[in-house]
């Protein structure tokens, strides 16, 4: 079945500074890619997403970029501020398992004032 | 929308317990999924139903795990005899399609003693 794997597991940042989350994935039918950011004590929220048919989407300062080749993706967030604290997880579904969404493991992101 | 409703938010029982999770997804959804989450596993998908049939349980732990959707707006989870590793948050979410952008809902804080 579907492997995601996710890094950082931690990363620290200075506010201002722009932050990128790197994920890999095992199926190479997989084709809906999206990120979620869960704040401490809350559920997941859905941030942005990306579909194999797009190599890179923007939203405001979220980006996301796809490489199917390789099959890897990452979450690029600039100018970065407190508010952004989070733990971020990507997933990916459809291909070979169908409607399911995997998880990586999560990347604690702490943005310093 | 009051997006997807789950209850109780919180809960505390004896090893030995039934516990019984409810989940209201949001209208109008097909896919309803069971998500499991703790620091050591992160977030497992247990279950997932389409038009309120079972899909895909193979991450459903064991046989004392088992999950129902006996129609489009309600499920449940259920685990019986508990046991205190069953302790986590545990996640309902629902998406319009398979493979279009799940949401969750505020979870359930499961202790087992």
């Amino acid at each position: 079945g579907e492997n995601v794997e996710q890094h950082p597991s931690t990363l620290s940042v200075q506010e201002g500074d722009s932050a990128v989350i790197k994920c890999t994935y095992s199926d190479s039918a997989s084709n809906y890619f999206p990120w979620y950011k869960q704040e401490l004590g809350k559920r997941p929220q859905l941030i942005i997403d990306i579909r194999s048919n797009v190599g890179e989407k923007k939203d405001q300062r979220i980006a996301v970029t796809l490489n199917k080749t390789a099959k890897h993706f990452s979450l690029h967030i600039t100018e970065t501020q407190p508010e952004d604290s989070a733990v971020y997880f990507c997933a990916a579904a459809g291909g070979n398992q169908g409607g399911k969404l995997i998880f990586g493991q999560g990347t604690e992101l702490s943005v310093k004032p | 929308d009051a997006g997807v409703i789950q209850s109780p938010r919180h809960e505390v029982t004896e090893m030995g317990q039934e516990v019984t999770l409810r989940c209201k997804p949001i209208s109008g959804h097909n896919s309803l999924f069971w998500y499991r989450q703790t620091m050591m596993r992160g977030l497992e998908l247990l279950i997932y139903f389409n038009n309120n049939v079972p899909i895909d349980d193979s991450g459903m732990p064991e046989d004392r795990f088992s999950a129902k959707m006996p129609n489009a707006s309600f499920s449940t989870l259920k685990i019986q005899p508990s046991e205190p590793r069953d302790s986590a948050v545990y996640f309902c979410a629902s998406s319009l399609i398979i493979g279009s952008p799940l949401h969750f809902g505020n979870g359930t804080r499961l202790t087992v003693t």
